[in-house]
């Protein structure tokens, strides 16, 4: 299995500028969510889905963050316009708690630089 | 707001000696789990203990819970340098729906050769 896939690994863009990470949970998990690591922050809980719907998006910061499920093998979380405070690293992790996995399983990540 | 609290932040021991990391949390759990970053890269799952275990140990990993301190400690025994790393627990709140953890700030844990 070659485990949860982010795309891109790094990202820089401008202020105002529209921002597309992109994951590939492993195939058959039926968990996925969405953190966000900063030095100041830690790990926070972005969204999570269950089965491809969203479950708990209260992490989201502001109506500029969004994430879709279109399907149970492809996310994406959307920044739009972006800010300089959105820079961070962004982890994507599955996990199959629906067959008690129990714990997650993350992306390398997307590293996230907003000029 | 963040369910656990890892202590110390920041760990320095020598190659073989043995490292230990603790970890608070707020509220009743239906497990903890512990989970470890080498630098640049994602969350690695290392244990989870479940709310009505007290120890587990897998290889040179031991982990208590204690719930009625609402605590819990990571120790690797006979540290290697390839141990540097940061370490995180995650707590998996009783009042959630299954699949929410939540992590802590970390210990950063370096083994020096």
């Amino acid at each position: 299995d070659a485990g949860v896939i982010q795309s891109p690994r790094h990202e820089v863009t401008e202020m105002g500028q529209e921002v597309t990470l992109r994951c590939k949970p492993i195939s058959g998990h039926d968990y996925l969510f969405w953190y966000r690591q900063t030095m100041m922050r830690g790990l926070e809980l972005l969204i999570y889905f269950n089965n491809n719907v969203p479950i708990d998006d209260s992490g989201m910061p502001e109506d500029r963050f969004s994430a879709k499920m279109p399907n149970a093998s492809f996310s994406t979380l959307k920044i739009q316009p972006s800010e300089p405070r959105d820079s961070a690293v962004y982890f994507c992790a599955s996990g199959d708690w629906g067959q008690g996995g129990e714990k997650l399983f993350f992306g390398s990540g997307t590293q996230l630089s907003v000029l | 707001s963040q369910q656990g609290e890892e202590d110390p932040q920041a760990l320095s021991i020598q190659e073989g000696e043995n490292a230990t990391m603790n970890c608070s949390y707020k509220t009743s759990i239906n497990n903890l789990q512990w989970y470890r970053q080498n630098s640049g890269r994602g969350l690695v799952h290392l244990i989870l203990i479940r709310s009505n275990e007290r120890e587990k140990h897998s290889g040179r990993l031991r982990v208590t819970l204690d719930t009625s301190k609402k605590s819990s400690s990571l120790l690797i025994t006979a540290s290697r340098a390839a141990d540097t790393a940061s370490y995180f627990c995650a707590t998996d709140s009783l009042y959630n729906q299954g699949g929410k953890l939540i992590f802590g700030q970390g210990t950063e844990l370096s083994v020096k050769p």
